[in-house]
């Protein structure tokens, strides 16, 4: 069964940095692409990264372009984004999810992030 | 700016069926942007339906069906049910990157 996990979600004060995590298992990792999508409160879904599957590509968000970095660790299983300089603007659950175009997309469960003083 | 267009809002019976469209301000959707559709319930994550245009994941039930219509990508659902109300989404790729629509809110009445 494919699991995303994520995690490292929490408060932090504007202009702080936070890693979130996500724990895959249930597939071979190594082989998909991965994205980060939010979806700030009361809002839309809104896609903010990818990086395929050796971690050579990346692409963002202009929004978030230059602030965040999206990685990834095939050994752990375990895709990652680095957020620096956050704003208010930032806060949302953040949600890990696995590409696929002929198998279809899988979601973790999301991890909130609050970005406050 | 939104680039993908969907209903901001819907209101069927139970028992009725009901088309969301997600169009691009771009042109035509095609097979080639891979439409998506996503449900998603207060304080749940989206949960996957519909990917590659019409093809139903294995939990997602018959009701439910994905195509291209009109220049926009659909989904229609039959038979509607009282669970089904719900936000939808719909997933568009572009650009090595993935475009969300706003969002239909499904209301059953």
């Amino acid at each position: 069964e494919v699991q995303l996990v994520e995690s490292g979600g929490g408060l932090v004060q504007p202009g702080g940095s936070l890693r979130l995590s996500c724990t895959a298992s249930g597939f071979t990792f190594s082989d998909y692409w991965m994205h980060w999508v939010r979806q700030a409160p009361g809002k839309g879904l809104m896609w903010v990264s990818r990086i395929n599957s050796d971690g050579g590509s990346t692409t963002y968000a202009d929004s978030v372009k230059g602030r965040f970095t999206i990685s990834r660790d095939n050994a752990k299983n375990t895709l990652y984004l680095q957020m620096n300089s956050l704003g208010v603007e930032d806060t949302a659950v953040y949600y890990c999810a696995r590409d696929s175009t002929t198998t279809g997309i899988y979601w973790g469960q999301g991890t909130l992030v609050t970005v406050s003083s | 700016q939104t680039v993908v267009t969907q209903e901001p809002s819907l209101t069927v019976s139970p028992g009725g069926t009901v088309t969301l469209t997600c169009g691009f301000i771009t042109g035509a959707v095609t097979s080639a942007y891979y439409p998506n559709w996503l449900q998603q319930k207060p304080g749940q994550a989206p949960r996957a339906l519909i990917y590659d245009t019409g093809t139903r994941h294995s939990w997602t039930p018959a009701r439910f069906s994905g195509s291209l219509l009109g220049g926009k990508a659909a989904l229609t659902l039959s038979g509607v049910q009282p669970e089904d109300e719900a936000d939808y989404y719909c997933l568009l790729y572009y650009g090595g990157a993935w475009v969300f629509g706003g969002g239909t809110k499904l209301t059953v009445l």
